[in-house]
């Protein structure tokens, strides 16, 4: 067991341009979540996936944010013309849901996005 | 709407003190109550977790929180801290066993001085 693993761990980019990350769950995990997490708060939700389906949406993800688990195995999560206020710590959980299952969600180590 | 709330925003406390991390959720269906751990540069670690069943929950390392229902709290003590629990922690809800999303409070930083 890897663990849940993001790529790439940190990003610099300048405002208006398009920046997308990769999550890598646990490979048994057939639930993967998305989540923004800025300077002196906790994580806020932003999307889940079950298998290749996007089951919900935060209001906080804009027009300019989508998501995508084309196979149900890796997750990607784009930002199209990137503002200063996107600037967070983005992180990626997954977990497995059915019956008799752990149910809690494990954590990667999160890709920090600055804009500038 | 869930909701949760961590009454410190830091905690500071001698090794070998008790601590007590405060947290109080709302919602208006049943709820799974979470506590994670993140250290300094590292990811978010499940701490423990109620999901049903007795109401104090304990973790590995010495920890434990009790679910309160009347008084909507799930806090987090440990009787004798050490150096290395210093961390942020923070507490979340969920309304299907951690199935769905965790609604996270704001955290509380934990700072243990020797």
């Amino acid at each position: 067991d890897t663990g849940v693993s993001q790529d790439p761990r940190h990003k610099i980019t300048k405002r208006g341009q398009n920046v997308t990350f990769r999550c890598d769950p646990i490979s048994e995990h057939n639930r993967l979540y998305w989540y923004r997490q800025t300077l002196g708060q906790g994580p806020e939700f932003l999307t889940y996936f079950q298998n290749e389906a996007q089951l919900e949406k935060s209001r906080l993800l804009s027009d300019r944010f989508s998501a995508e688990r084309p196979k149900g195995s890796f997750s990607t999560l784009e930002i199209q013309r990137t503002e200063q206020g996107d600037s967070a710590m983005y992180l990626c959980a997954s977990s497995f849901a059915g019956s008799g299952g752990l149910y809690e969600q494990y954590f990667g180590p999160g890709t920090r996005l600055t804009v500038t | 709407a869930q909701s949760v709330t961590q009454l410190d925003s830091q905690v500071p406390v001698f090794e070998e003190a008790p601590v007590e991390l405060r947290c109080n959720y709302s919602s208006s269906v049943s709820v799974y109550l979470f506590w994670y751990v993140q250290y300094p540069n590292q990811g978010l670690q499940l701490l423990l977790k109620y999901l049903s069943g007795s109401t104090l929950v304990e973790s590995i390392n010495g920890f434990e929180a009790e679910f309160n229902k009347s008084q909507t709290s799930f806090h987090l003590r440990k009787p004798s801290v050490h150096i290395s629990d210093t961390a942020e922690y923070f507490c979340a809800v969920s309304d299907s066993g951690g199935y769905n999303k965790l609604i996270f409070g704001a955290g509380t930083r934990l700072a243990v001085h020797p």
